[in-house]
């Protein structure tokens, strides 16, 4: 079977930087990918890691150690606008993502 | 990417009722996935809905109360039959492309 861990909810000032960690197990594992979700909308795809270390795309960089099981998503100068959920979800070759049980970012002013 | 249109984009039902929920892509793809999303909760997948032949349910569905069609490799139906509150969800399709994966903008379901 698959599970993976996260934290349920991160609080974080604007313009600082959040981490939400994200632990794993699975049996057969390709990469970790990241989804944002705002209420009521849709998964939007955010990173994905399939190699170990440090993937950057503007204000989010997402890390991955494959030996520790172990992720995380990083978010640079919160913006309101960046108060969503975040999932993680384990990509195991040509299979469902099974995903994380999701963070809740709240960014206060 | 690939581009999915879901229709509905709500719903609220009577309870023994049934909504049949589609989802049509803008491009062939072989790997379609319906989710559900509960409120507050994570996505739980259903089923991989398989072109030509039966969907593959996860455990704790069945396909008696989600049949599943899938015609043809840009589109798919999932019916939630004989509803009940506690189906009030929200339903997501999924696809899985060359870009990798893409999900549809769901429908959520209010049952009554």
């Amino acid at each position: 079977g698959q599970s993976l861990e996260q934290p349920s909810e991160v609080t974080a000032v604007e313009g600082a930087i959040v981490q939400i960690n994200c632990t794993y197990q699975t049996s057969g594992f390709y990469g970790l990918s990241w989804y944002q979700q705002h209420d009521g909308g849709a998964p939007t795809f955010l990173s994905y890691n399939g190699l170990d270390g440090l993937e950057e795309t503007g204000r989010f960089s997402s890390f991955l150690s494959r030996s520790d099981s172990y992720g995380y998503l990083l978010l640079q100068e919160l913006q309101m606008k960046d108060s969503a959920s975040y999932f993680c979800a384990v990509y195991s070759g040509n299979t469902p993502l099974v995903f994380g049980k999701g963070t809740r970012l709240s960014v206060i002013a | 990417s690939a581009v999915i249109s879901q229709k509905p984009s709500r719903d609220i039902c009577q309870r023994g009722t049934s909504l049949t929920i589609q989802c049509q892509v803008d491009s062939q793809v072989t790997m379609m996935f319906w989710y559900r999303q509960q409120p507050g909760q994570s996505l739980t997948l259903i089923a991989t809905a398989n072109q030509g032949s039966e969907a593959t349910y996860e455990s704790g569905f069945v396909i008696d109360k989600f049949p599943i069609s899938r015609p043809n490799l840009t589109f798919s139906t999932l019916t939630v039959s004989n509803m009940s509150p506690e189906d009030s969800s929200i339903y997501l399709c999924s696809v899985l492309s060359d870009y990798g994966y893409t999900f549809g903008s769901g429908t959520r379901l209010t049952v009554v």
